[in-house]
């Protein structure tokens, strides 16, 4: 049972380089989001989709960009990597906008 | 006021100890809540969800009191393997809502 799944699982980048973070869920979930977890900071929302070919800004959307590629996949963007934005990114999905949340199993970023 | 507070801790106990949790919300209309757990350097899982009339499974129980506006995890009789970090969870009301608020989330060692 794959669930949901997020690659790379760690990376590093220098400051000012992109790239893209990939999730995908085998859940046939309508709803899915992007999360950050720093120390101190807890779980906080960069993105969500509600459905497929929706997406919404959540509380801290700047400096990222998301593409809900069809109902399976949502893709994070850092167009141009900072140190701020090193982090513990968490991908998540769940039907609707009730119930349980299911997470992957998260992508370590570091910004030099 | 912050949207979600819990507990700072960390609770150090002692195996077989019970200990219990807080956590305060801010949104009076607020629908559902959870409890998720958190090992570390893991992703957060679903503990319980939480219900108006409160519920148990096996040693934990959740309650909601909404006069309040707080929730609460009792753990009886701790394990070593309870030690993890405990996220309260609470979906705002709001129109069309799909966000998910987090807690920063109670740090629990159960110690031998």
């Amino acid at each position: 049972n794959a669930g949901v799944t997020q690659t790379p699982k760690f990376q590093v980048l220098k400051t000012g380089q992109s790239m893209t973070l990939q999730c995908a869920q085998d859940m046939n979930h309508n709803s899915m989001y992007w999360y950050r977890q720093d120390p101190g900071m807890g779980l906080r929302l960069i993105y969500y989709s509600a459905s497929e070919g929706t997406t919404d800004k959540g509380e801290v959307p700047n400096g990222y960009n998301v593409s809900r590629l069809n109902k399976r996949e949502f893709s994070l963007r850092l167009e141009s990597a900072a140190p701020s934005q090193t982090s513990v990114y968490f991908c998540a999905s769940r039907t609707g906008n009730t119930g349980e949340l299911f997470f992957g199993e998260g992508s370590r970023l570091t910004v030099l | 006021r912050k949207e979600v507070e819990q507990d700072p801790g960390p609770f150090n106990v002692p195996e077989g100890a019970t200990v219990a949790f807080n956590c305060t919300y801010s949104n009076s209309a607020s629908q559902s809540f959870f409890w998720y757990r958190q090992d570390c350097r893991k992703e957060p899982k679903l503990l319980m969800s939480v219900y108006s009339s409160g519920n148990e499974d096996g040693r934990f129980t959740a309650q909601l009191n909404r006069a309040s506006q707080y929730i609460s995890l009792l753990i009886r009789d701790s394990k070593l393997s309870d030690s993890a970090t405990y996220l309260c969870v609470v979906n705002l009301a709001r129109a069309g809502s799909y966000q998910l608020t987090f807690g920063k989330g109670t740090k629990l060692s159960v110690i031998p």
